[in-house]
């Protein structure tokens, strides 16, 4: 079963330092979406993105937080200067395009971000 | 602004039996979808279950079935059979057209041997 793929598993990262989270969505998705998980808490909405740009993105994606797609597989989420509020755990999803929105999302298995 | 609500943080049940988790959600929306994740000690997001606002009839998965009240808002998973297995954070997420999904606080699920 196609699956989306995220790297690396687990990144420690000091505060102020600038990092991306990789993800590799199933080939034939054309919508993107991170998502994080504070410890113990709610998934939470970052970004969704389709056709090379951001469809929708939420309050806590601020400034410091920016997408690519630099090649036809892959999918990043930056994060430029690092705090220690930002320790959560990420998740890459991708979906088709159309009406098999209704199927929801895929997710990837995350990546743990710790910040330091 | 849509919001989902779980209103159980814990919940356990013995091996073998019946549980059900509880989630109503709020949109003035008639057209959405409604979905169970399941996430292990993985932490990988898995879809356990989901239903199309519009069908009447509850959406059933083997030992998975929701009770989708669509006046109500309601939208609970109840698990059958309950095994060892099932136990992890089970998050209800709903998602309407042309917008994105967004997710419940989460339920624990203990399952007793």
């Amino acid at each position: 079963e196609p699956e989306v793929t995220q790297t690396p598993s687990h990144q420690v990262t000091q505060m102020g330092q600038e990092v991306i989270l990789r993800c590799v969505p199933i080939s034939n998705h054309l919508y993107f979406y991170w998502y994080r998980q504070i410890l113990g808490q709610k998934v939470e909405f970052l970004v969704s993105f389709y056709n090379n740009e951001i469809s929708e993105k939420s309050e806590i994606f601020d400034d410091q937080f920016s997408v690519e797609r630099p090649d036809g597989s892959n999918f990043t989420l930056k994060i430029r200067s690092t705090k220690l509020e930002d320790s959560a755990m990420y998740f890459c999803a991708s979906s088709e395009t159309g009406t098999a929105f209704i199927y929801g999302y895929t997710f990837g298995s995350g990546t743990r971000l710790t910040v330091v | 602004a849509q919001t989902v609500t779980q209103s159980q943080p814990e919940m356990s049940v013995q091996e073998a039996e019946t549980v059900t988790l509880s989630c109503t959600y709020d949109t003035s929306e008639s057209d959405y979808y409604l979905f169970w994740y399941k996430q292990p000690p993985s932490r990988q997001m898995i879809l356990v279950i989901r239903q199309e606002a519009y069908k009447q009839q509850n959406a059933t998965e083997n030992r998975f079935s929701v009770n989708f009240q669509k006046a109500a808002k309601s939208f609970s998973l109840k698990i059958s059979d309950s095994q060892l297995g099932d136990a992890a954070m089970y998050f209800c997420a709903y998602r309407s057209l042309g917008n994105d999904m967004r997710f419940g606080a989460g339920t624990r699920l203990t399952v007793k041997p």
